[in-house]
């Protein structure tokens, strides 16, 4: 059974803390892995990784592939209030247009 | 501007009514999926429709139904048969080869 997995589920840090999310999973015929920030609403993309060992990086965030040990990090360096948010992972199989979504790793910034 | 509408916003049901939630894209996109969210959990898929007259069924379809009939629009039906149908929904959109959904706002339905 295809399968995505955060961790934490839950974390709460200080401002200016860095932290770093897990995403590990078991897709059968792995396209792709997808990273999303959740605050209220609609999910909103982060990064796409499809190549093992190549960072993606966005200001504060980044992230890396290891399609070796099926898994992703998304690290958050100096962390603010506005990082608050559901951290939601997606794997893409390269067959037929459907997702796997993790649960989520739930952020909490305090100042 | 191009994007994925949802509505309503917020919806409340009685127990025992179907309702029908919404879901619109200007967008062009053939791919259209709608996910059901928990508190503390994540996205669990509903239906997925890849064309237009076609659809899928995702991991918890028992309850639900969907159509197909134009490209643009993908509602959801919240039938009495979903027992436990208070939850936020989210639709989604996705051009083929591409493997990036873009998101409604979501529909949060609780059941009084």
């Amino acid at each position: 059974e295809d399968k995505v997995v955060q961790s934490p589920l839950s974390l709460v840090v200080h401002e200016g803390d860095t932290v770093t999310l897990n995403c590990s999973y078991e897709v059968t015929n792995f396209r792709s892995l997808l990273w999303y920030k959740q605050e209220k609403k609609a999910p909103t993309f982060l990064f796409m990784l499809t190549s093992s060992g190549i960072e993606k990086k966005s200001g504060r965030l980044s992230s890396i592939l290891d399609k070796k040990e099926l898994s992703s990090i998304l690290n958050i360096t100096a962390t603010q209030t506005g990082d608050s948010a559901i951290y939601l992972c997606a794997v893409a199989p390269n067959t037929g247009n459907q997702f796997y979504f993790g649960t989520g790793t739930s952020l909490t910034v305090i100042p | 501007d191009g994007g994925i509408t949802q509505s309503p916003k917020y919806l409340f049901r009685k127990e025992g009514q179907n309702v029908t939630l919404s879901c619109e894209q200007n967008l062009n996109h053939d791919a259209m999926y709608w996910y059901r969210q928990d508190p503390g959990q994540g996205l669990r898929l509903i239906y997925y429709s890849q064309i237009v007259n076609d659809f899928q069924k995702g991991d918890i379809a028992e309850g639900y139904s969907v159509s197909r009939e134009k490209k643009e629009s993908f509602p959801l039906t919240v039938t009495s048969a979903q027992k436990n149908p208070t939850a936020f929904y989210l639709c989604a959109s996705k051009v083929p080869g591409n493997n990036e959904q873009f998101f409604g706002p979501g529909t949060r339905l609780t059941v009084l």
